[in-house]
């Protein structure tokens, strides 16, 4: 059963436009949530993070907005670049096993084309 | 960038041999993961380890095992390749904060 989701695989958008990426989950749990970027033949690239005590972090271009009642978050990319095309991946946490390690979850990824 | 490298970058391999991946860091991170990335999958966790020579299995662990015998590296086994195997396999290593991990820039293994 997944627990985040990413429903749209892709995405294309007008550059100097912006982007909308979309992530639901479903474990209540989930206290932390993160959005990796990835290029072909790369890892993926920690981007941007939020804590579930906020509905909102900025930084620079991207911006994560946290709906905790509707169990959504989203990714947004103002104003979009021809650069920023590369697969997104919304990750979620909220346990620590047992030794203290902290799980992620990852959705399956939506593939951002900005168009010049 | 966190200093993680993996090696090798590209592997070809015959149904039923051993493979070991390596991944190295130069953080001094507690925390080290290794994950597999399939089309239509995301990121599937398979093995992590909170501490030299402490490890524990993820989601996807059947058919593989790790060890770490120093803080900087942390092997995957593939103790008899399959082919469904084939994948990409990436390292990551979190410390603090915990909750964000950074990752290497991947293995990707053919298993033929």
């Amino acid at each position: 059963d997944q627990q985040v989701k990413q429903n749209s695989p892709s995405l294309s958008v007008q550059e100097g436009r912006i982007s909308i990426l979309n992530c639901d989950y479903t474990n209540s749990m989930f206290d932390y949530f993160l959005w990796y970027k990835k290029y072909p033949a790369e890892g993926p690239t920690f981007l941007i993070s939020i804590s579930s005590i906020k509905d909102k972090n900025e930084d620079g271009r991207f911006t994560v907005f946290l709906n905790k009642s509707a169990k959504h978050l989203s990714l947004h990319i103002v104003p979009s670049q021809p650069g920023d095309s590369a697969v997104y991946f919304c990750a979620a946490g909220g346990s620590y096993s047992g030794a203290g390690s902290y799980q992620l979850t990852f959705g399956k990824g939506t593939k951002l084309s900005v168009i010049p | 960038d966190a200093g993680i490298t993996q090696s090798p970058r590209h592997k070809v391999t015959e149904t039923g041999t051993p493979v070991t991946l390596r991944c190295h860091q130069t953080e001094n991170h507690r925390y080290m993961y290794w994950y597999r990335q399939d089309p239509g999958h995301g990121l599937r966790l398979i093995h992590y380890s909170y501490g030299v020579k402490d490890t524990d299995k993820g989601e996807v662990s059947d058919g593989y095992s790790v060890s770490r015998s120093k803080t900087e590296d942390f092997l995957l086994t593939l103790e008899s390749a399959t082919s469904s195997q084939t994948s990409v396999y990436f390292c990551a290593i979190s410390g603090q904060p915990q909750e964000t991990q950074y990752f290497g820039p991947g293995t990707r293994l053919l298993v033929l």
